[in-house]
């Protein structure tokens, strides 16, 4: 697609219930990167991927997070048994060059506010 | 530990000149990225600097240090649209970026 595209733009969930937030790439983009953003703060590295393979998953919270890319395009983040602390924006980013390249632009998508009750 | 510093919030007047700084401190440097962030959007790229200088792009301009770990973002001509908030990233040695927590620039009119 012409940008890096997040669904749901907004999601309310039950404390308990798990919730999966997708992240369709810009077409042909390598690297793909999951953010969590709080309000007034710079993006929180979660997790990246080159093409379908999970490079770094250091920035994952705890085990309740995972993420997947399986065929190198498509990524999901799914967070099981959600707790309040869990709300925030996630945002999802694209790059062209994988991740070793220096000159690695990022293209990130609006994000998907979470919203754990 | 690895840290990016940059003023919490800047106030400019429109039409005037604007300049944020940004230090840091990583575990090796493979570059600095500025994007900008208006309120409720996603950051968008303004620019890269891995060699020291300055690199100008219209009314934007970036300068990088590397031995003194510090940038700075320059905005000519400020208009009204230039309210956002403008991250600094360092690319460490592991080509990971590390986030400063933003500036947010108010212009008045």
């Amino acid at each position: 697609g012409a940008g890096v595209s997040q669904s749901p733009r907004y999601k309310v969930t039950k404390r308990g219930q798990d919730v999966a937030l997708r992240c369709d790439p810009i077409s042909g983009h390598v690297s793909l990167y999951w953010y969590r953003q709080a309000l007034g703060q710079g993006p929180e590295f979660l997790t990246y991927f080159n093409y379908e393979a999970q490079q770094d998953k250091s920035g994952l919270p705890n085990d309740r997070f995972s993420a997947e890319r399986p065929e190198g395009s498509i990524s999901t983040l799914t967070i099981q048994r959600t707790e309040q602390r869990d709300s925030a924006m996630y945002r999802c980013a694209s790059s062209l060059a994988g991740s070793g390249s220096g000159a690695n632009v990022l293209t990130f998508g609006a994000g998907s506010r979470l919203t754990v009750l | 530990g690895q840290n990016i510093d940059q003023p919490t919030e800047m106030t400019a007047t429109e039409g005037a000149i604007v300049q944020i700084n940004c230090t840091y401190q990583t575990s090796g440097f493979n570059g600095l990225f500025w994007y900008q962030q208006h309120a409720g959007e996603a950051p968008t790229f303004l620019s890269y600097n891995v060699l020291d200088g300055l690199e100008e792009k219209g009314r934007f301009s970036s300068f990088l240090s590397r031995s003194k770990g510090y940038s700075y973002l320059l905005l000519k001509e400020l208009q009204m649209k230039d309210s956002a908030s403008y991250l600094c990233a360092v690319m460490d040695s592991n080509y990971q970026l590390i986030w400063g927590a933003g500036t947010k620039l108010i212009i008045k009119p």
